[in-house]
C-alpha cells in the first residue's frame, strides 16, 4: 500500500501570501492518478486538483499542482480569506486501492 | 448539476448492520464508477470500496472486506453500502462520491454519520 504524507501538519498564512503544500509518496505514482481536495469544516470534500497538475471545474487559477513520482505540490498563489481549510492530496493505485494523505491544515495567521 | 445525497446513517449498536443509500442525479448515473470513502470524527479520509458503472467488479479496504457490501441499482439511480458486524471505528460520517477523469472521485455527497456504540 503507498502511503501518502503531507507536510506541514499546519501551515499559519496571511491573505495575500503564497502557500506551498507537500504530498510525499511511500513509492512511485503515476502523475495521472494523484488529486488534491480542500476540505472546510462540516463539508464534503471538494476537488481542486486531478492528474496532479490539471485544475477541476470551476477552480480559480491561483490554485496550481506540481510534481512526479513522488513528490507533489500544492500552491495557492495568493491566499484568499475562503482558502483557509484543510487539504488532502491522494492517490489511485495499481493494488486498485485509493489513499489519502493525513491533510494540511492552512489556517490564518 | 450532479448531486449526490447519502441517507441511512445513525446511531447503532456494535455487532449491528445499517444500509446506506446514495441518490444520484444531474448526470448519467449508469455510466460512472463509484466509491465510498469514509471520515471518522476529527480524522482524515478512508476509502472505503469501489463499484464499476456496471456492478460487476468490485474491491473493498481490508478494514471492512467481508463485513460491507457495496452495491448499485442503475434503475434507481442509487448506490448503496451494506455494513454488518458494525465496530466501534466505523464510527465516521460515509460520503459517496463519483468517480471521474483518471479514476478521481470528482463530486462528493454531503455526507451521512454513522455512530456505533452502546
Amino acid at each position: 500500500e503507498i502511503v501518502l504524507t503531507q507536510s506541514p501538519g499546519t501551515l499559519s498564512l496571511s491573505p495575500g501570501e503564497r502557500a506551498t503544500l507537500s504530498c510525499r509518496a511511500s513509492q512511485s505514482v503515476s502523475s495521472s492518478y494523484l488529486a488534491w481536495y480542500q476540505q472546510k469544516p462540516g463539508q464534503a470534500p471538494r476537488l481542486l486538483i486531478y492528474g496532479a497538475s490539471s485544475r477541476a471545474t470551476g477552480i480559480p487559477d491561483r490554485f496550481s499542482g506540481s510534481g512526479s513520482g513522488t513528490d507533489f505540490t500544492l500552491t495557492i498563489s495568493r491566499l484568499e480569506p475562503e482558502d483557509f481549510a484543510v487539504y488532502y492530496c491522494q492517490q489511485y493505485g495499481s493494488s486498485l486501492m485509493y489513499t489519502f494523505g493525513q491533510g494540511t491544515k492552512l489556517e490564518i495567521k | 448539476e450532479v448531486q449526490l445525497v447519502e441517507s441511512g446513517g445513525g446511531l447503532v449498536q456494535p455487532g449491528g448492520s445499517l444500509r446506506l443509500s446514495c441518490a444520484a442525479s444531474g448526470f448519467t448515473f449508469s455510466s460512472y464508477e463509484m466509491n465510498w470513502v469514509r471520515q471518522a470524527p476529527g480524522k482524515g479520509l478512508e476509502w472505503v470500496s469501489y463499484i464499476s458503472s456496471s456492478g460487476s467488479t468490485i474491491y473493498y479496504a481490508d478494514s471492512v472486506k467481508g463485513r460491507f457490501t457495496i452495491s448499485r441499482d442503475n434503475a434507481k439511480n442509487s448506490l448503496y453500502l451494506q455494513m454488518n458486524s458494525l465496530r466501534a471505528e466505523d464510527t465516521a460520517v460515509y460520503y459517496c462520491a463519483r468517480v471521474g477523469v483518471w479514476a478521481t472521485p470528482d463530486y462528493w455527497g454531503q455526507g451521512t454519520l454513522v455512530t456505533v456504540s452502546s
